[in-house]
């Protein structure tokens, strides 16, 4: 089936680097993505991965994937201020035109 | 440039009344268009998505539905507004494997 899972919460102290988690069931994901939504804003494609990749990395960001595990990760290094936003994980199976997102993590700054 | 335009920003309409939203994409060709529903600032519920000139598909039964009258064009739409229809309305379009690109979203109110 299509289920995607983050946590809900996760607050991190400025300059810390932040992980950011999700699971997905589908074994056929063909891709992975990252998106952010700041307050009131649409969506923002972050990052991507090819589900042959174990790593990428795009300045601050870093995705890790564990194809065996379904597990994939977003680190952000140097966190600030307005990295403050909802993180939202999604995945693209071979046979279907749309993508399924997870829930969406909350990503606090604390000084 | 590949842009796409949602309007309008912000809606309150009555119970009963029609509502009609509308998403429209420039620089591409031939896109998947998609309507989210995002409740309480969470997660998404994908509600209809189109691979083409009237080819829509539904994912949730409700109260809602969907138009492609034009091939970048894109219209959500129902007769008569429930309260549950509140939320913030998100179009996206996409092309290839790459990721959905999104509007900045309507918020929907229903009085």
């Amino acid at each position: 089936g299509e289920d995607v899972e983050q946590s809900l919460f996760l607050s991190v102290r400025e300059g810390d680097s932040s992980v950011i988690n999700c699971t997905y069931t589908d074994s056929s994901s063909t891709y992975l993505y990252w998106y952010k939504q700041e307050p009131g804003a649409g969506l923002q494609l972050l990052t991507y991965i090819f589900s042959n990749m174990d790593m990428k990395q795009d300045q601050r960001l870093t995705v890790l994937l564990n194809k065996k595990d379904k597990h994939l990760s977003l680190r952000i290094a140097d966190t600030q201020t307005g990295d403050s936003a909802i993180y939202f994980c999604a995945e693209k199976y071979s046979s279907a035109s749309k993508i399924i997102f997870g829930s969406g993590t909350r990503l606090s700054i604390r000084p | 440039s590949q842009t796409i335009h949602q309007w309008p920003a912000t809606l309150v309409q009555p119970v009963g009344s029609p509502l009609s939203l509308e998403c429209t994409v420039e620089g591409t060709s031939n896109p998947n268009l998609y309507w989210y529903r995002q409740a309480a600032g969470r997660g998404l519920q994908l509600l209809f998505y189109s691979v083409g000139i009237g080819q829509i598909s539904s994912e949730v039964p409700q109260n809602l539905s969907a138009s492609r009258p034009q091939d970048r064009q894109f219209i959500l739409s129902s007769k008569k507004l429930l309260l549950s229809d509140s939320g913030f309305y998100l179009c996206a379009w996409s092309v290839g494997d790459h990721g959905y690109t999104f509007g900045s979203g309507t918020r929907l109110t229903v009085v």
